[in-house]
């Protein structure tokens, strides 16, 4: 099956910098890649997504680009502010199966 | 509109005892989704349904989980004779199609306690 692998797990960054999270994905047939922020104890929240069509999104500060020829996918945050701080979640589908490979998350905290 | 509902919010239960997790999805979605999420873990899938249908039940841990769904709507997921290692938050999650390709939309969680 699908292995999504996420990395970093912890990252820190003074607050107008940027922050880049990386994930990569096994399955070729993947297809559709969410990405989720999670404050704590609070839901996944949908920020992002990106289907293979598309090699890269963009929206205001976020944005998501994907490498299918290498099978990864990367998040980047500009400008970032403490409020972007929270536990980020890639994820990895494949359009004919139903279910959702997550990664492991980045714990980002922006630093004042 | 109402986004997906989960219940009971928080559950404490005896080890052995069985609990019943309530999901009540955003209307009109066909597809519904239960992971369970350890203490700063990931997200383990755990079941889809399509409709009514469970199509994918292959992240059940053990057969002392079961899920229902009807009416293709609310869906229940029950955990027979907990265990301390069934502590986790049970999040569930509804998109409008199955396939795996539409966002998926989470409720807050039941976090579930095993004493």
């Amino acid at each position: 099956g699908e292995n999504v692998e996420q990395h970093p797990s912890t990252l820190s960054v003074q607050e107008g910098d940027s922050a880049v999270i990386k994930c990569t994905y096994s399955d070729s047939a993947s297809n559709y890649f969410p990405w989720y922020k999670q404050e704590l104890g609070k839901r996944p929240q949908l920020i992002i997504d990106i289907r293979s069509n598309v090699g890269e999104k963009k929206d205001q500060r976020i944005a998501v680009t994907l490498n299918k020829t290498a099978k990864h996918f990367s998040l980047h945050i500009t400008e970032t502010q403490p409020e972007d701080s929270a536990v980020y979640f890639c994820a990895a589908s494949i359009g004919s199966g139903n279910q959702f490979y997550f990664g492991t998350g980045t714990s980002l905290t922006v630093i004042p | 509109g109402a986004g997906v509902s989960q219940s009971p919010s928080n559950k404490v239960t005896e080890k052995g005892k069985d609990v019943e997790l309530r999901c009540d999805p955003i209307s009109g979605h066909t597809a519904l989704y239960w992971y369970r999420q350890s203490l700063g873990q990931g997200l383990e899938f755990l079941i889809y349904f399509q409709g009514n249908s469970a199509p994918d039940k292959s992240g059940l841990p053990s057969d002392r989980f079961s899920a229902e769904r009807t009416g293709g709507s609310v869906s229940t997921l029950t955990i027979q004779r907990t265990q301390q290692e069934d502590s986790a938050v049970y999040l569930c999650a509804s998109s409008w199609t199955g396939g795996g390709n539409q966002p998926q939309h989470f409720g807050d969680g039941t976090r579930l306690s095993i004493l």
